[in-house]
């Protein structure tokens, strides 16, 4: 089954603890993404990944990594989370066109709590 | 970045009515794409629109692009309980790897 999964889906963690989520999908996609969505604010892109090692900035960047090392995963790094990146997290993937992003598929989220 | 708007924000209808919602955008896209959201969970593609499209079906869903305008409609007929969403729509500019959300649609179908 084709599907974007991430682990965990429920995280509660303390200011400061370095977490990973991490991310994979199995459509051979080029394009990653991860996004945060906030009550009023919609979804906000983190990160993004072209293709392996190929890694660009999105909307909030600030207080996260990433990595890509393989084509299927692409795991969200806070090496010292704060009570404001409490949010519920999505990672995406999809095919990439020159001429834009196509169809995303959603992994089902992580509910992250920042104590 | 770029960013959709939903309009309206919230929308309450019986079951078997229509369901209207409008997005604007404010540059040049490649395609327009539209999203739903059960409460909580991951995002389900619905309609992917391109620039040199006018109109799109899919099942109970159309979805019409007006570029000159800048704006988007999804129109979902004869709704039911399942319908009870938040609904987005997400623009793909030419040439620009990201993908712009706007900030949704609540639409609550009373059985």
């Amino acid at each position: 089954e084709a599907q974007v999964t991430q682990n965990p889906r429920y995280l509660i963690t303390v200011t400061g603890k370095k977490l990973t989520v991490t991310c994979s999908q199995n459509m051979n996609h080029e394009y990653m993404s991860w996004y945060r969505q906030d009550p009023g604010l919609g979804l906000r892109q983190i990160y993004y990944s072209m293709n392996v090692e190929v890694t660009d900035k999105g909307d909030v960047p600030e207080g996260y990594k990433v990595s890509r090392k393989e084509k299927r995963n692409f795991p969200l790094i806070l090496e010292s989370p704060s009570p404001n990146q409490t949010s519920l997290y999505f990672c995406a993937s999809s095919l990439s066109r020159t001429s834009g992003i196509e169809t995303q598929y959603f992994g089902p989220g992580t509910r992250l709590l920042v104590l | 970045s770029q960013q959709g708007e939903e309009d309206p924000q919230a929308l309450s209808i019986q079951e078997g009515e229509n369901a209207t919602m409008n997005c604007s955008y404010k540059t040049s896209i490649n395609n327009l794409q539209w999203y739903r959201q059960n409460s909580g969970r991951g995002l389900v593609h619905l309609i992917l629109i391109r620039s040199n499209e006018r109109e799109k079906h899919s099942g109970r869903l159309r979805v019409t692009l007006d570029t000159s305008k800048k704006s988007s409609s999804l129109l979902i007929t004869a709704s039911r309980a399942a319908d009870t969403a938040s609904y987005f729509c997400a623009t793909a500019d030419y040439g620009n790897n990201r993908l712009a959300f706007g900030k949704g649609n609540q639409v609550v179908v009373i059985p």
